[in-house]
Parts: C-alpha cells; structure tokens; sequence
C-alpha cells in the first residue's frame, strides 16, 4: 500500500498549482481520502476531504474557495489538489492520506512522503 | 473551531513512562487518535480509537480517554521513541482536528 504525491514546487503569490497522490496497493475507489498540510516547524492541518464515490467534499475554512479536491477512480488511481491564488501562508508540505472509518470516526492509516509547496516573490 | 492543546514538550529517560496528554471540551465524547512523526517523515499512526493500536504498533503505546483529557502513554521508553505526537479528532461542527504537537525528548 502506497501513496506517492507529486506537483509540489516553488510559485508566486497569486498563482496556482496542482498537486497530485498515486494510490497503489489497495482498493482506491472504496477509499475516503484526504489532504493534510504541515507549515515548516509547525503542526499538522487537515485542509480537504473527498468521499470514495467524489459525491461530497469538505475544505477547511483556510482554503474554501480557493482549492479544490477531486479523484480519478479509474485505473490511475489519483488523488489531486488544485490550489488557487495562492499566499506565503500556504507554503508547507503537502500529504495526502488514507481515511479509515471506525463507528463514527476517521482516522488517517496510510500518509505519503509529501511534497512542498513554497509560495514566494 | 475545536481546539486541542498539547504541552509542547516531554522528555523521559530511557526505560521510563512519558505521559503525552491532550485538551479539548468534552474530548472524552469524541475518539481520540494519535500520530508519531519523526523528523524528516510523514506521520504513522500509533493509538487510533481512544486504545486501540494498528498492527506493528508496540505495546508500550497505549491510550486512554475522559473528561476533557486524553492521554497517549509510551511505556519502557526508547530511543526510537523520540518525536513529535499530535492527538487528532473528528467533529461534526469542524471536520478535523489536530493537537498542537508534543516533542518528546529521550534523555
């Protein structure tokens, strides 16, 4: 089981990038994903969500508006995140990861490697 | 938003108890789940579920929930031990949440 993110990279205040997470290993349409980000130093923040079937999604107020998940459930198995008008405030890495339910719950059980954003003049 | 707050850091010699605990209003009604990430990596869930531990997961790593409190214990510490913790709830008002981070220090 595996996810591999990729996209990161150095950009611009005001410009946008998309991030992309292959999925390997497991059955990716059955799966509830997510994406966290972590500041330099700082902690973890959850940002977005998708359900398996990509019928509803979740943002955190920090990015509502301006990113926008989605998934390909086909034989790419991938998970992506198109950031928009991006700030310095959004420079971190980025992880997608795997959500598992329990009861009521979802807790994150398989986190790629990450990749980093820096947004910079 | 739910805030959940952590003390920054712990230390702990080796062989003993380190105690990483999380605040949050009435976390006791919520399962807690907690995260170890080590320098330079992404982070490997460690309790999930308030107690219940993933597969590969020591012993030694164990958790309990109440009140306003819920509380990561590592028992018989390691080295390997060393790292950040964060605690992580799910609630219906503000999706996901996560701790402010716990550096334990292995001495």
């Amino acid at each position: 089981e595996q996810l591999v993110e990729s996209g990161g990279g150095l950009v611009k205040p005001g410009e946008s990038l998309r991030l992309s997470c292959a999925a390997s290993g497991f059955t990716f349409s059955d799966s509830y994903m997510h994406w966290i980000r972590q500041a330099p130093g700082k902690g973890l923040e959850w940002i977005s969500s998708i359900t398996s079937s990509a019928s509803s999604t979740f943002y955190a107020d920090s990015v509502k508006g301006r990113f926008t998940i989605s998934r390909d459930s086909s034989a790419k198995s991938s998970l992506f995140l198109q950031m928009n008008n991006l700030t310095a405030a959004d420079t971190a890495i980025y992880y997608c990861a795997r959500g598992s339910e329990t009861g009521s719950t979802t807790y994150f059980d398989l986190w790629g490697q990450g990749t980093l954003v820096t947004v910079s003049s | 938003s739910y805030v959940l707050t952590q003390p920054p850091s712990v230390s702990v010699a080796p062989g003993q108890t380190a105690s990483i605990t999380c605040g949050g209003n009435n976390i006791g009604t919520k399962a807690v789940h907690w995260y170890q990430q080590k320098p330079g990596q992404a982070p490997v869930v460690v309790v999930y579920d308030d107690s219940d531990r993933p597969s590969g997961i020591p012993e030694r790593f164990s958790g309990s929930n109440s009140g306003n409190t819920a509380t990561l214990t590592i028992s018989r510490v390691e080295a390997g031990d060393e790292a950040d913790y964060y605690c992580q709830v799910w609630d219906v008002n503000t999706d996901h949440a996560f701790g402010t981070g716990t550096k334990v220090t292995v001495l």
